[in-house]
């Protein structure tokens, strides 16, 4: 157990519709980070967040947005979804601003369109 | 940018076979190097890591020695297990950069 938690498991919805994945970090880690897993590009970096604010970015598209709330937790919204976003979506949480140390990830959140 | 090749799978063995993965990297700096293990059904964890050049990670018999001047991170383990079967990703961690950066992964399967 990595300690950081992710829910849904698992989210089948259509096209064009709006969902919002979450994520509770390793108690005590300040930063947050969300990947794509999709079988035909490997691991995707999309956003890092520290201590609430946005520290860097990836390939992440316009439709998707995320947060880190006062308490950490951290939330992934993908609106306008297409088929193509069909993926595994994985946080993983560390103690420092800097990528130089071991992440700890979550089981992922399976997200299918249909 | 940053970026991690690794070899491309998927890699079949029979147990007790030798394995090597190759790991290459083009980084600005001085970044710290991983090698993280799927297993089915789960997220991904930390196998091990090297902090500087020269320096040699090991776990459960794994290893991978931080290569600058070919800059690689192979890894390696002497006698494979059916338990090891896994997808393993190489990956580094760049200050300069502000993230870090994955390979596409190594879908590994040990047949008895």
């Amino acid at each position: 157990d990595s300690g950081v938690t992710q829910t849904p498991k698992h989210l089948i919805t259509a096209t064009g519709q709006r969902v919002t994945l979450r994520c509770s970090p390793r108690s005590g880690d300040l930063s947050v980070y969300w990947y794509q897993q999709s079988l035909d590009q490997g691991l995707q970096f999309l956003i890092q967040y520290y201590n609430g604010e946005e520290r860097a970015k990836g390939n992440i598209l316009e439709r998707f947005s995320a947060q880190q709330f006062p308490d950490l937790h951290s939330e992934l919204n993908l609106s306008s979804l297409e088929l193509g976003d069909s993926a595994l979506y994985f946080c993983a949480s560390s103690e420092d601003l800097v990528p130089t140390g071991e992440l700890f990830f979550g089981e992922g959140s399976r997200l299918t369109v249909l | 940018g940053d970026s991690v090749t690794q070899m491309e799978g998927p890699v079949t063995l029979s147990e007790e076979a030798f394995l090597t993965i190759n790991c290459t990297y083009t980084a600005t700096g001085y970044p710290s190097l991983f090698w993280y293990v799927q297993y089915p059904g789960e997220g991904l964890q930390l196998l091990l890591k090297a902090t500087k050049a020269d320096d040699k990670g090991s776990n459960k018999g794994f290893e991978a020695t931080y290569r600058k001047e070919t800059t690689s991170f192979h890894l390696e383990k002497g006698s494979v297990q059916v338990s090891d079967s896994a997808v393993y990703f190489c990956a580094l961690g760049n200050t300069n950069a502000g993230k870090s950066t994955f390979g596409d992964g190594t879908t590994l399967t040990v047949k008895p």
